[in-house]
């Protein structure tokens, strides 16, 4: 069974400060990950997407990936109420089309 | 509106009718994927297709369940004789291939209630 963790939260940050995300997975056999933002009530909108070992920035979002130890990561920089939301993590399997799903950490940014 | 389409929004149905959900994929995707969230809970993968194919429909319950993408027209999500643990958000997703990298776009979803 392939799966992917993440820490449910409540994860609590300071206005301004940097919300730090963790998702890993179990199955050594992915090719790539995805954070999708999700506020209550509402659709999954993509955040990033990182297929390759190392950082990808974009804005105030970096994802990190390390293959070896099975994690990604999503680190929000000077985060920002708006930021409050539901992150989910997802993996794609080689060979595999559908995006497994992590059960989502809850994030609130408090002003 | 280029995004991917879903309708309806909200879909109130009672047990033992069927429901029909619509999507019509962002322009230029030919992959349509469905996923079902419950309450408080993460997106589960159903079935994926391309036009007038199920590629992968491991996810789908084995009975009541069916799905379709014809050549015209959008995917249909079909529930049939719906009980009260169908009552969940349906999204649907796209993509321009089924190439690994490439993401998968959501629509807003519909929202399904059993009474």
């Amino acid at each position: 069974q392939k799966e992917v963790e993440q820490n449910s939260g409540p994860l609590s940050v300071p206005e301004g400060a940097i919300a730090s995300l963790n998702c890993t997975y179990s199955d050594r056999g992915s090719q790539s990950f995805f954070w999708y933002r999700q506020y209550s009530g509402k659709s999954p909108e993509l955040i990033m997407f990182i297929y390759s070992n190392g950082d990808k920035e974009d804005g105030r979002f970096t994802a990190q990936l390390n293959k070896a130890s099975q994690y990604v990561s999503l680190l929000i920089r000077d985060s920002q109420p708006s930021d409050s939301a539901t992150y989910l993590c997802a993996v794609r399997y080689f060979g595999n089309e559908k995006l497994t799903f992590g059960t989502g950490t809850r994030l609130t940014i408090i002003p | 509106n280029a995004g991917v389409m879903q309708n309806p929004r909200h879909l109130v149905r009672r047990r033992g009718q069927e429901a029909r959900l619509r999507c019509s994929p962002m322009k230029g995707h030919s992959h349509v994927y469905w996923y079902r969230q419950l309450p408080e809970e993460g997106l589960k993968f159903m079935v994926y297709l391309q036009k007038e194919n199920i590629i992968d429909e491991s996810g789908m319950p084995k009975e009541r369940f069916s799905a379709e993408f014809p050549k015209e027209g959008p995917s249909i999500l079909r529930i049939q004789q719906v009980v009260r643990g169908d009552s969940a958000a349906y999204f649907c997703a796209s993509s321009p291939s089924g190439t690994g990298n490439q993401p998968q776009h959501f629509g807003d979803g519909t929202r399904l209630s059993i009474l």
